[in-house]
């Protein structure tokens, strides 16, 4: 088992550039979740997928950020314009069971820094 | 609303010393809990869960954890600490839906 693969590992733009990140969760997984790790906030649920369709964007932080999920085992967040602040670790995590409580895997993570 | 909390936000303890973290939530339902540990550039690693049955609940790389009801807390424990424990734990909730409510962590340093 690959376990949740995240793309890239690391990105550095520029203010104001696009920014795309990409994860691949687990095989047969029916969730996959978008958090954001800083010092300051912690780690903080951006938004939620359950059997592809979004549930709960109520954490994403303002309409720059947007999240797809076309097909069960492809996921992006996208970040337009990219702002300084927006610099952080970005973990996607994804759960076998959609709905229900149950563990979530983490993949490694993106750390963005935007300058 | 739910929410954890660690009261630690770092603690350091000696090699070989027992440790214990703690971890207090507020949940009106039957919680279901949660221990993850991050080691520097890693993502979240599942340690130990609670979902029902026996309170105390043994996890991976010999920790394990107590549900205590009636102080709504989940301390994480481990008798005797290595130094490649050194890492930073979350406690976390499930709520309905599925998703999981984190505390703001315990950064664990290792004394030589």
């Amino acid at each position: 088992d690959a376990g949740v693969i995240q793309s890239p590992r690391h990105e550095v733009t520029e203010m104001g550039q696009e920014v795309t990140l990409r994860c691949k969760p687990i095989s047969g997984h029916n969730s996959l979740f978008w958090y954001r790790q800083t010092m300051m906030r912690g780690l903080e649920l951006l938004i939620y997928f359950n059997n592809n369709v979004p549930i709960d964007d109520s954490g994403m932080p303002e309409d720059r950020f947007s999240a797809k999920m076309p097909n069960a085992s492809f996921s992006t967040l996208k970040i337009q314009p990219s702002e300084p602040r927006d610099s952080a670790v970005y973990f996607c995590a994804s759960s076998p069971i959609a709905g229900e409580v149950f563990e979530q895997y983490f993949g490694p993570g993106t750390r963005l820094t935007v300058t | 609303a739910q929410s954890v909390t660690q009261p630690d936000i770092h603690i350091t303890v000696s090699e070989g010393a027992s440790l214990e973290l703690r971890c207090n939530y507020s949940y009106g339902a039957t919680p279901y809990l949660f221990w993850y540990v991050q080691s520097p550039g890693q993502g979240l690693q599942l340690l130990l869960k609670y979902f029902s049955g026996d309170t105390l609940v043994q996890g991976i790389k010999g920790f394990e954890a107590e549900f205590k009801r009636s102080q709504s807390s989940f301390n994480l424990r481990k008798p005797s600490v290595h130094w490649s424990d050194a890492a930073e734990y979350f406690c976390a909730v499930g709520n309905q839906g599925g998703k999981l409510i984190f505390g703001q962590g315990t950064e664990l340093s290792v004394k030589p």
